[in-house]
């Protein structure tokens, strides 16, 4: 099964740190992890993608399992444009090798 | 504004009819997607091409099809259509064709089926 699994809802505070986990259980070796966030009636944004080693960039962290069976997306201070919808998914060769699940959505307090 | 372009915004048409999606890469990105994103189903991977050849499939219907062309743009061609096809379709692009380049999305058509 290729599918990853996220919670379906989640909450922070504004410039508060914001950790969004998937788990992907039965990936394998060659597959690439990919975040990318959804907001409101625009198409999905690329966040960030890792191999096995964690990985930042200006948008957030990401934080691989040293078994590869999770990860976790890390916003260190969330903002209000920060609320979205954040998939993971796993990447291999062409395309996303998975259906993309529902993902997380994210809601920020002010 | 993430350089990739889809026309038309917006579209409506009858059941039965055929349209075709265009989709413009960023510059210099060579591999091109197609997804499907409708209500029930979430964003569903339809087809991948790389450099003008057909580089991976998804659970894309007999009905649809897509070419990428010389000049990199592609078309989604959807026929036959029915009231389940009303969706988001996304294109998107990537620099190379491989797990490991991020894809950029364009904005998106929206088809609504009569």
């Amino acid at each position: 099964d290729a599918k990853t699994t996220q919670p379906n809802s989640m909450e922070s505070n504004e410039e508060e740190p914001v950790h969004l986990p998937c788990n992907h259980s039965t990936i394998s070796g060659t597959d690439y992890i990919h975040w990318y966030r959804q907001l409101p009636s625009q198409g999905p944004e690329y966040v960030i993608h890792g191999l096995t080693s964690n990985v930042n960039n200006r948008m957030a962290s990401l934080a691989i399992a040293e078994d590869r069976k999770s990860s976790t997306l890390i916003l260190h201070r969330a903002t209000l444009r920060d609320a979205a919808v954040y998939y993971c998914i796993r990447c291999w060769g062409g395309g996303f090798k998975t259906i993309f699940g529902a993902g997380t959505r994210l809601f920020v307090k002010a | 504004d993430s350089g990739v372009t889809q026309t038309p915004k917006h579209l409506i048409t009858a059941t039965g009819q055929r349209v075709t999606l265009r989709c413009s890469p960023r510059s210099g990105d060579l591999s091109v997607y197609w997804y499907q994103q409708s209500l029930d189903q979430g964003l569903q991977f339809l087809i991948q091409y790389y450099n003008g050849e057909e580089r991976a499939k998804g659970n894309i219907l007999e009905r649809f099809s897509a070419q990428q062309f010389p000049d990199l743009h592609s078309e989604l061609n959807l026929s036959s259509l029915e009231l389940g096809d009303s969706a988001l379709y996304f294109c998107a692009s990537s620099a190379g064709g491989e797990g490991n380049y991020e894809q950029y999305f364009g904005p998106g058509t929206r088809l609504t089926v009569t």
